[in-house]
């Protein structure tokens, strides 16, 4: 089946540690993204790519890595850096941004202890 | 910078009653606004996209319109399944999509 698949689902890491989440499509998308959702705030963009080997900043983007080496990955890494990581993260994809349908995965969930 | 507001931000319904969600935005140049499900830890579902002022579109229950300056989610006689968060987006030129905090939607029996 065609889909975006992030895992892991649950994931729980020590402070001072990076963590790496996956993100993998076989929609053919020529866009990834990664959001965070925390309560109340909705969706906050981190990252977005429209293009292998090229990405853009999103609006909270301090304290995250991301790349983009093949079409169908988008990897986000969450550093050391990042003050406040414990969250819900989605990554998303679509043909294009401009106006396009973006589609989500299910989500990973990140706890730092 | 486009901006996009949802009310209210939590609905409460029994099992029947019909009701609306708002979703205005403020953006220059629309290419589309989008309507968005998401369920308890779960990634947003996605649901309908409107592009021109006047346009509707339904599925099931719910059917979403659009104005110049807003769109409403029209939820008719609501079942307990219809329980969610509804998130409205829009899309503008050539960068990502600008999300709402979403109405968080709880449909009693």
């Amino acid at each position: 089946d065609g889909g975006i698949t992030q895992s892991p689902k649950y994931l729980f890491r020590k402070e001072g540690q990076n963590v790496t989440l996956s993100c993998e499509q076989n929609l053919n998308h020529d866009a990834m993204y990664w959001y965070r959702q925390d309560p109340g705030q909705g969706l906050r963009l981190i990252y977005y790519s429209q293009i292998v080997n090229d990405f853009q900043k999103g609006d909270i983007a301090e304290g995250y890595s991301v790349s983009r080496e093949k079409k169908e990955s988008f990897p986000l890494t969450v550093t050391s850096a990042q003050k406040n990581p414990t969250a819900f993260y989605l990554c998303a994809s679509s043909k294009l941004t401009s106006g396009n349908t973006i589609y989500f995965g299910e989500g990973s969930w990140l706890t730092v202890v | 910078e486009d901006q996009v507001t949802q009310s209210p931000e939590a609905l409460r319904l029994q099992e029947g009653e019909s009701s609306s969600l708002n979703c205005s935005y403020t953006v220059s140049g629309l290419r589309g606004l989008f309507w968005y499900r998401q369920d308890p830890g779960k990634g947003p579902e996605f649901l309908f996209t409107l592009y021109s002022a006047g346009e509707e579109k339904e599925k099931e229950r719910l059917k979403a319109t659009l104005t110049k300056k807003e769109s409403f989610l029209h939820i008719t006689a609501p079942k307990p399944e219809d329980s969610a968060t509804y998130l409205c987006a829009v899309g503008t030129g050539n960068t990502p999509l600008v999300f709402g905090k979403g109405t968080r939607l709880s449909v009693i029996a």
